[in-house]
């Protein structure tokens, strides 16, 4: 069974331009969930979707935001990117709702902003 | 307070060793409690996840919950070089909601 697939796997984007991230989960799953990771600050939480709907959402500015399709892809976008928006951002999928613990990471986008 | 403390290490050990890696967590609403581990340029593999307090065996890994102290341990027997990775606690609250709170994550080398 294929794994969680990210793209793209590197970007490097200027200050104030925008981005968008892509995920796509494994079979089956329909629970996706997207991270961020600094150095500084470690793995946070951004959002999770479910059945296209956002369920849960982090201590991150409104310039950060998804979406998922119906057939469970999950895109991200940052706008308005900043310096601090430089890390590797984690997008991870689970089967159901209810055991949404149970997360698989796909090996992430690293994104450098200048 | 952060809601997970670990010791960021590093952590450094001869091959064949035994590795404890520990993390301890403020909140008694947490009911999950994951172990990943991480290399280099690679995203987090899930290792185990354990749900009461008790231990929990994979083969040369066993992960322990002590929920009366909030602490969780991951042991590593028998470490070999290519245990050498980020190891990462992580806490689910058990509901439905996908949200997993991390630990800053622990560095460990095996040298042979």
């Amino acid at each position: 069974k294929a794994g969680v697939t990210q793209t793209p796997r590197y970007l490097i984007k200027t200050r104030g331009q925008q981005v968008t991230l892509s995920c796509s989960p494994i079979s089956g799953h329909r629970s996706v969930s997207w991270y961020q990771q600094t150095p500084g600050q470690g793995l946070q939480f951004l959002f999770e979707y479910f059945s296209e709907t956002q369920r849960n959402k982090g201590n991150f500015p409104g310039r950060f935001s998804g979406r998922q399709f119906s057939n469970s892809r999950s895109e991200m976008n940052v706008s308005t990117l900043e310096l601090g928006d430089s890390a590797l951002y984690l997008c991870a999928s689970s089967r159901l709702g209810e055991s949404s613990y149970e997360q698989y990471f796909g090996p992430g986008t690293r994104l450098t902003v200048t | 307070q952060k809601e997970v403390e670990q010791d960021p290490g590093p952590l450094s050990v001869p091959e064949g060793a035994i590795v404890s890696l520990n993390c301890t967590y403020s909140n008694s609403a947490f009911q999950y409690f994951m172990w990943y581990r991480q290399y280099s340029r690679k995203g987090p593999e899930l290792l185990m996840y354990t749900y009461s307090s008790g231990n929990k065996e994979d083969g040369r890994f066993t992960a322990q919950v002590d929920k009366s102290s909030k602490y969780i341990s991951l042991f590593i027997r028998d470490s070999q070089p290519s245990d050498s990775a980020t190891y990462l606690c992580a806490i689910h609250k058990g509901t439905s909601y996908g949200k997993l709170t991390f630990g800053q994550g622990t560095i460990l080398t095996v040298h042979p």
